[in-house]
């Protein structure tokens, strides 16, 4: 079945420091595949998407490139601030299916602290 | 415009007992998802409804189900509540089934529910 794997947390970071965290997929046919964020208190946040191999995504900074050979989708960010702490999850998707179920990976914390 | 909203946004409950939940969609849209989110992992997919009818269904027991209304709120139910079900609930909300690739979801804030 279908699966997303993200790296285990929490990444603690000073600011201005460069983030990777790490998402691998399982699928069958070609998903398309989404970075969520999810700030204390809140509901998920779309951050940024990819719907067909080699596209990349980018939104506040933030980027992820949708590499098929590899089924990975890191997330990178140059320079973190204290505001982008939050838990971020990796997901994909079946565009056009019968259902826009998401799958989600575990999320990871980010802390960034100043 | 209002995004999706979820009532109430916290919930305590005891072993046993019944729970429902709320969510209004964005204004025009027709389909409604639940997911579950234990604390430290991702969302579950739960239900979704479109258009009134059941569209599809996660790995979930029978305690659970919902339904949707004329105006496209819907209502997630639990019954015979168990310390496992403690979780933040979502509501997500689109305007089609099955998302276009320039379509995204829109979440609420979610009801915590703490069974103890």
């Amino acid at each position: 079945g279908n699966s997303v794997t993200q790296m285990e947390g929490p990444v603690t970071l000073s600011e201005e420091a460069f983030l990777t965290i790490n998402c691998t997929y399982t699928a069958t046919g070609y998903p398309s595949l989404f970075w969520y964020v999810q700030y204390p208190g809140e509901g998920l946040q779309l951050l940024l998407k990819a719907t067909k191999a080699d596209d990349k995504g980018s939104n506040k900074g933030f980027e992820a490139t949708y590499r098929k050979e590899t089924t990975s989708f890191h997330l990178e960010k140059g320079s973190v601030q204290v505001s982008d702490s939050a838990v971020y999850f990796c997901a994909l998707i079946k565009y056009g299916g019968a259902t826009n179920k998401l799958i989600f990976g575990t999320g990871t914390l980010l802390a960034v602290q100043p | 415009d209002a995004g999706v909203t979820q009532s109430p946004t916290h919930l305590i409950k005891t072993r046993g007992q019944q729970v429902t939940l709320r969510c209004s969609p964005i204004s025009g849209h027709k389909s409604v998802s639940w997911y579950q989110q234990v604390l430290g992992q991702g969302p579950q997919f739960i239900f979704q409804y479109y258009e009134k009818e059941e569209r599809g269904r996660g790995n979930f027991p029978d305690r659970f189900s919902a339904r949707q209304f004329p105006n496209y709120s819907s209502e997630l139910n639990v019954n015979a509540l168990l310390l496992g079900d403690s979780a933040l609930y979502l509501c997500a909300s689109s305007s089609r089934v099955g998302l276009a690739t320039n379509e995204k979801l829109f979440f609420g804030s979610g009801t915590q529910l703490s069974v103890l």
